[in-house]
């Protein structure tokens, strides 16, 4: 248990849907990431939430929005998604303003999209 | 191109052998972290190094910092069949904006064989 939870854990859907997938973190940190895993390609960062404000936006497709209510909670809405979209998300957590800060990983969110 | 690169993408050894994995990468770091990622999973921090160490050991664990050759490595002592996984490492550096952005390599594939 690293302290960051992530459901659902796995998710089907069609290109049609509308879904969410959500994390939450029970560290008290202040910053919070979304990352895409796909198959023999090295982990994206997509998003990266700094005290509920977005400070880095790595050129995701506005199929996904993210939403940060607040320093605990993590959302990635999905919708009109493509099949190459289906990967692995994960959720991260971190205490940004200490240099070399680790970031603890969520257990992901397996996505199929059909 | 990638800021971290592992090699060997892919190792397989016996149960009480060493592994030893490798990591390059191109710009400045204030520092480099190991990770492990059991299948399917969320990723685990093992290790991080700052860019003025030049070795750092963690039970099983040392790691070693040469920054003017832009490489790490990763040497697992004694190797169990529990530490077969997925070893990344995630090179930390300020963004524009002073935010931290860790960049992750593509992944050695360690198996260890009972």
């Amino acid at each position: 248990e690293t302290g960051v939870t992530q459901t659902p854990r796995h998710l089907v859907m069609g290109m049609t849907n509308k879904k969410s997938l959500k994390c939450e973190q029970h560290l008290g940190h202040n910053a919070m990431y979304w990352y895409k895993q796909s198959a023999k390609k090295p982990l994206e960062l997509m998003f990266v939430y700094s005290l509920e404000e977005r400070v880095e936006n790595n050129s995701v497709p506005s199929r996904f929005s993210p939403e940060c209510p607040n320093s605990s909670h993590l959302f990635l809405h999905l919708h009109t998604l493509q099949p190459e979209d289906s990967a692995l998300y994960l959720c991260a957590s971190s205490q940004e303003g200490a240099q070399g800060d680790e970031q603890y990983f969520g257990p992901g969110t397996r996505l199929t999209v059909t | 191109s990638q800021q971290g690169e592992e090699d060997p993408q892919a190792l397989s050894i016996q149960e009480g052998e060493n592994a030893t994995m490798n990591c390059s990468y191109k710009t400045s770091i204030n520092n480099l972290q190991w990770y492990r990622q059991n299948s399917g999973r969320g990723l685990v921090h093992l290790i991080l190094i700052r860019s003025n160490e030049r070795e750092k050991h963690s039970g099983r664990l040392r790691v070693t910092l040469d920054t003017s050759k832009k490489s790490s490595s990763l040497l697992i002592t004694a190797s169990r069949a529990a530490d077969t996984a997925s070893y990344f490492c995630a090179t930390d550096a300020r963004n524009s904006g002073g935010y931290q952005k860790v960049t992750f390599g593509t992944g050695t594939k360690l198996q260890v064989i009972p």
